[in-house]
């Protein structure tokens, strides 16, 4: 089965600058996670989505990030404006919310912030 | 969630056997011990899961002693390409949860 898809692969932008980061999880995945990896250190939540719901976004930084996940499937995240301490890799993650509900990551996409 | 520990780094040869132990002191009694590997430039990728004895599957292999406060991940003849970050996590079974994640065993597979 295909994985999940996150694009861009890299993204460098100046500080004060909108970014946006697209995600599509894996088929019938109802659960969807935002991640934030910063070089060195394990990822951290951003956003938990169930279906098109928003489950924990207590760790998202709302002054500056926002996230949506139309009808329940593909997600975006979006930076505005940028801070320097923004640069990290972003990771998507999805999860059936069933069984062992094995949380699967796309390759993320990773953001410099100059 | 139970907190972990575990070594920051290790190094090994080609064709050794790597065991990364993992402590774990509040782990619940619901609680599963499951390990993640993440290759540079990659997303983590779900290894093994277990809650008592021993897990084998076709990665690795999984220690839990009967006081599951400790867990060894082990992996048999290591290549230059298991050269990665593993993290050991400990959370109930099913958990629909963010996944807390700690800084990870580094491990360096040198030819």
């Amino acid at each position: 089965e295909a994985g999940v898809a996150q694009s861009p692969r890299y993204k460098i932008i100046e500080k004060r600058q909108s970014v946006a980061f697209w995600c599509n999880p894996i088929s019938g995945h109802a659960t969807l996670y935002w991640y934030q990896q910063i070089l060195g250190q394990g990822p951290k939540l951003l956003i938990q989505f169930q279906n098109n719901g928003v489950v924990d976004d207590s760790q998202l930084p709302k002054d500056r990030f926002s996230a949506e996940r139309l009808k329940g499937v593909d997600s975006t995240l979006k930076i505005q404006p940028a801070k320097l301490e923004d640069s990290a890799v972003y990771l998507c993650a999805s999860s059936q919310g069933t069984g062992e509900n094995i949380q699967y990551f796309g390759a993320g996409t990773r953001l410099s912030v100059l | 969630l139970a907190k972990t520990t575990q070594p920051i780094s290790m190094d090994s040869y080609e064709g050794q056997e790597v065991n990364i132990t993992c402590s774990h002191n509040n782990i619940a009694t619901n609680d599963y011990i499951t390990w993640y590997q993440q290759f540079p430039s990659q997303g983590p990728r779900f290894i093994i899961q277990g809650y008592k004895t021993k897990v084998t599957n076709e990665v690795a292999s999984l220690f839990i002693p009967a006081d599951r406060k400790s867990s060894t991940l082990s992996l048999p003849r290591v290549s230059l390409s298991d050269t990665a970050v593993y993290y050991c996590l400990v959370y109930p079974f099913g958990n629909t949860g963010k996944l807390i994640f700690g800084q990870g065993t580094t491990l360096q597979v040198k030819p």
